[in-house]
């Protein structure tokens, strides 16, 4: 059964650092992988997806990266503002049938 | 484009009685889906649809009924609430199967926060 976990649980940082989020997978074969952002109390929007046969993707300050032979993907913001806090949630699709496996999510707190 | 809509936003149930959440759509996406999101557990598939006509279980399905009538809306119905399913519930829509470019994405809805007394 796939799982998927994201550590830490949450992350403080001062504004300006540059900062990893870690997602790992134990099951390799995936279709792809998609990086959520949450904010309180709303929905969630879609901020990087990464096909099985890329190794990364870049949006702006954000890059992800994936490696699924390890199982595991990041995501790296820089230079952080105190407008990226949110929580932010790795999710794997299997078998590109939408049936998204989530982590738990980080949540991260940028400090001006 | 309203995007997904969800109502109501929030909902206090007491134990036993039904309800029905409410999910719509206007991008024409086949596939839609409800999560449930519980403190520490991230988001876990409920139900899903493929197509008008079409619903399917996912990891969660107990104690939930789907049914797709329409393109547009995927509602949620509670058959009888338990306070276990006290929870944030996020519908979820894409194109099926998903594409290129932003067809990728799913979407999601502001969600419905309910509490089961």
């Amino acid at each position: 059964k796939q799982e998927v976990t994201q550590i830490p649980a949450a992350l403080s940082v001062p504004e300006g650092e540059n900062l990893v989020l870690n997602c790992s997978f134990t099951d390799s074969a995936i279709y792809n992988l998609q990086w959520f952002r949450q904010d309180p109390g709303k929905g969630l929007t879609s901020l990087l997806l990464i096909q099985s046969s890329q190794r990364e993707q870049t949006s702006g300050r954000l890059n992800a990266s994936l490696d699924k032979s390890s199982g595991r993907s990041t995501l790296y913001i820089a230079a952080s503002q105190p407008g990226d806090s949110a929580t932010y949630l790795c999710a794997v699709n299997p078998s590109n049938t939408g049936k998204l496996i989530f982590g738990q999510g980080t949540t991260l707190q940028v400090k001006p | 484009n309203a995007g997904v809509t969800q109502t109501p936003k929030f909902q206090v149930l007491k134990t036993g009685q039904s309800m029905t959440l409410q999910c719509a759509q206007d991008m024409n996406h086949e596939y839609m889906s409800w999560y449930r999101q519980d403190p520490g557990m991230g988001l876990r598939l409920i139900h899903y649809s493929v197509g008008a006509g079409i619903t399917d279980q996912g990891e969660v399905p107990n104690g939930y009924n789907v049914s797709r009538s329409t393109t547009e809306d995927f509602p949620l119905r509670l058959l009888s609430a338990a306070p276990s399913q006290t929870s944030v519930y996020f519908c979820a829509s894409s194109s099926f199967p998903l594409g290129q470019g932003p067809k990728r994405t799913q979407y999601f809805g502001p969600g419905t926060r309910l509490t089961v007394l």
